[in-house]
C-alpha cells in the first residue's frame, strides 16, 4: 500500500524554526517528484514547493521562498520541510504528496497526500 | 501570480446534478485536476488531466476544461458527496489550486 506519513508538527513561537517529516512506503520514493501542500484552518489549500526525484531541482511559493527548504533523503524514503523564521500566517496543517504524471509530466496530480501535520505558530 | 476562482457554495439535492466551476486566464490550455477533501481527512483527487477518472472514483464524477473554465460535474448527486471540492493547475513550474467549493447534499 501506498503510504505516506508525516511527523514534527507542533506549536513554535514567532520567529522560530521547525522540521517537518515525510516517511514514504509502498513504492520507489527515489523515483518520484515530491510536493508540500498546507491548509491554514478553515481555509483552503496552499502548495508550498516540490523537490524533483534526486534532489536537484526545488521550487516554491512566494510567500516562503527564502524560509522554508525542502529536501529528500532517498536511501530513507524521506522527505523534509526545514521551516525558519516562522510568521503566525504559517500555521497550517502540512501535507506532503506524491506527484502523479499519469504520463504527461507537466501536469502532475498530487496522488496520495498523507495525514497531515499541524504547526501552530503563535506565542 | 495565477489564481483559481470557484464559487464558495454549491448545494444540490440528492441524485440531482451539481456543477462546480473553476475559472482562470486561459485555464483551457492548461490541464486541470480536482480534489475532493471531507471533513477530517485528507484531499483525494477525483478527476485529473481535465476529465479522467482515477481508479476507484465512481462514473458521476466528470470533468471538462474549455476557454477560462473548468467544470467538475457530479450526476446523481449522493449524501456521501458532500465536501470541499479544490481545482487544481500549474502554472510555470509552480501548483495553483482554486479557492474551494463546499458542495452540501440537501
Amino acid at each position: 500500500e501506498v503510504q505516506l506519513v508525516e511527523s514534527g508538527g507542533d506549536l513554535v513561537q514567532p520567529g522560530g524554526s521547525l522540521r517537518l517529516s515525510c516517511a514514504a512506503s509502498g513504492f520507489t520514493f527515489s523515483t518520484y517528484w515530491m510536493s508540500w501542500v498546507r491548509q491554514a484552518p478553515g481555509k483552503g489549500l496552499e502548495w508550498v514547493g516540490n523537490i524533483k526525484e534526486d534532489g536537484s531541482e526545488k521550487e516554491y511559493v512566494d510567500s516562503v521562498r527564502g524560509r522554508f527548504t525542502i529536501s529528500r533523503d532517498n536511501a530513507k524514503n524521506s522527505l523534509y520541510l526545514q521551516m525558519n523564521s516562522l510568521r503566525a500566517e504559517d500555521t497550517a496543517v502540512y501535507y506532503c504528496a506524491r506527484h502523479l504524471d499519469h504520463g504527461i509530466a507537466v501536469a502532475p496530480t498530487f496522488d496520495p497526500w498523507g495525514q497531515g501535520t499541524l504547526v501552530t505558530v503563535s506565542s | 501570480s495565477y489564481e483559481l476562482t470557484q464559487p464558495p457554495s454549491v448545494s444540490v439535492s440528492p441524485g440531482q446534478t451539481a456543477s462546480i466551476t473553476c475559472s482562470g486566464d486561459k485555464l483551457g490550455d492548461k490541464y486541470a485536476c480536482w480534489y475532493q477533501q471531507k471533513p477530517g481527512q485528507s484531499p483525494v483527487v477525483v478527476i485529473y488531466q481535465d476529465s479522467r477518472r482515477p481508479s476507484g472514483i465512481p462514473e458521476r464524477f466528470s470533468g471538462s476544461n474549455s476557454g477560462n473554465t473548468a467544470t467538475l460535474t457530479i450526476s446523481g448527486t449522493q449524501a456521501m458527496d458532500e465536501a470541499d471540492y479544490y481545482c487544481q493547475a500549474w502554472d510555470s513550474s509552480t501548483a495553483v489550486f482554486g479557492t474551494g467549493t463546499k458542495v452540501t447534499v440537501l
